[in-house]
């Protein structure tokens, strides 16, 4: 049984920066890639970006090209979630959420496990 | 860029009842196309990949189906824990980039 464990709540003012992680327990941690998903209070789900950790590459969403930067450690099976500049907008719960992958560049079409989600609060 | 919509935005339907959500694509795509359930203050569940796949332990009155641009969510008869919010899930082909639609909330009437 694989388990996305996220790190916890956060409140962080405008101009700051955000790390959130994602820790990977079960499973084969190199087998696998990592989306992130933000969703604003009220709002739907968006797709972020992704990591391959096995091969270290990330595709991004062109809304968060270059505001966004994911990375992956694999000697702790954790992905990363970096924001930089944080707005009141960034205000979202963040989800990290797994897929086999298929190469170096492609995961498989749907997510089958997620984190429990991080509330991120931007506020002064 | 491939945009997805859902309609209708709200189902008001009772348990019992059938309920049929659409998804549809701005242009024509693959079957890379997933359904999640979101239930508030939880992360959303898989429950159908690749248009019509169920996802490990879903019931079967969750179906799918589809192609081209228009692909469907069918759930032949509501329990009480099936009203939620339901979002399709495109995958595109180079890039392999994802898209959510906004997400049809089924509501008890």
């Amino acid at each position: 049984q694989v388990e996305l464990e996220q790190s916890g709540a956060e409140v962080k003012p405008p101009g700051s920066s955000l790390k959130v992680s994602c820790k990977a327990s079960g499973g084969t941690f190199n087998t696998y890639g990592m989306a992130w998903v933000r969703q604003v209070p009220g709002q739907g789900l968006e797709w972020m970006g992704q990591i391959i950790p096995l091969f270290g590459t990330t595709n991004y969403a062109q809304k968060f090209q270059g505001s966004v930067t994911i990375t992956a450690d694999k000697s702790t099976s954790t992905v990363y979630m970096e924001v930089s500049r944080l707005r009141s907008e960034h205000t979202a719960v963040y989800y990290c959420a797994r897929s086999r992958y298929i190469d170096m560049y492609q995961l498989q079409s749907s997510f089958d496990s997620w984190g429990q989600g991080t509330l991120v609060t931007v506020s002064s | 860029e491939i945009l997805l919509t859902q309609s209708p935005a709200t189902l008001s339907l009772s348990p019992g009842d059938r309920a049929t959500l659409s998804c549809r694509a701005s242009q024509s795509v693959n079957n890379y196309l997933a359904w999640y359930q979101q239930k508030p203050g939880q992360a959303p569940r898989l429950l159908i990949y690749d248009t019509s796949n169920r996802a490990t332990g879903i019931p079967d009155r969750f179906s799918g189906s589809g192609s081209g641009t228009d692909f469907t969510l069918t759930i032949s008869s509501l329990e009480p824990e099936d009203f939620a919010v339901y979002y399709c899930l495109k995958r595109g082909d180079w890039p392999p980039l994802f898209t959510f639609g906004p997400g049809t909330k089924v509501e008890i009437k």
